[in-house]
């Protein structure tokens, strides 16, 4: 069965420090993965994906994500966090042509000054 | 920059009510998706719809569940007989065939 597994619920990091933020996945074939972010009452904003390829993948806000397929994990990096990072990020995992994403549980980043 | 519209933003209801959540893909856009997030929980996959028909859908996308692409614009989500239990975000999403792009979903408070 698919799956996605976000270890960390709530993670508090100071500004300016790095982070990582951990996702494991379980799939059946050939992964797309994606990091999404949520900000307090607004959508899914995309981040980041993986699809094929260089297995380092940079998205926006100065974030990147590393795939490796031998610990079936899509870590979110970024190495200078801004207190306006803070938000709810969800990695997902899923299939092109109009298959359906998973998603974690989430973790909630807080940043403090 | 394209995006995928919600209306409401907000929608408040009493039990056994129907209600309608209403959608405007990315216009050239094929493939379309509902999900939902109770607080606190995760984001679940409800239903995806493509060349005017379901493609998939969950255990959650009950007979009280319909969707409709009633024009060329519009996607649609009906609930027949709201629960209390069906108090969620619900975001709908639109895809390029790879990557799905989410509206800012419409909270669904059932009294």
């Amino acid at each position: 069965a698919q799956s996605v597994t976000q270890p960390d619920i709530h993670i508090t990091v100071s500004e300016g420090a790095s982070l990582e933020l951990r996702c494991n996945y379980s799939y059946g074939a050939t992964p797309y993965l994606f990091w999404y972010v949520q900000s307090p009452g607004q959508g899914l904003q995309l981040l980041l994906k993986y699809f094929s390829g260089d297995t380092l993948v940079q998205g926006i806000k100065g974030f990147e994500a590393e795939f490796k397929r031998s610990q079936s994990s899509f870590n979110l990096r970024k190495p200078s966090v801004h207190w306006s990072d803070a938000a709810e990020y969800f990695c997902a995992v899923g299939a092109p042509y109009g298959n359906k994403l998973v998603f974690g549980a989430g973790t909630i980043l807080r940043v403090k000054s | 920059e394209p995006e995928v519209t919600q209306t409401p933003s907000h929608q408040v209801t009493q039990m056994g009510q129907e209600v309608i959540l209403r959608c405007v893909p990315i216009s050239n856009h094929l493939y379309f998706y509902w999900y939902r997030q109770i607080l606190g929980q995760k984001v679940e996959f409800l239903v995806s719809f493509y060349n005017n028909e379901i493609s998939e859908k969950s255990e959650i996308f009950d007979d009280q569940f319909s969707v409709e692409r009633p024009d060329g614009s519009n996607f649609t989500l009906k609930i027949r007989s709201t629960k209390l239990e069906d108090s969620a975000m619900y975001f709908c999403a639109s895809s390029d065939r790879q990557i799905e792009y989410f509206g800012a979903g419409t909270r669904l408070s059932v009294l």
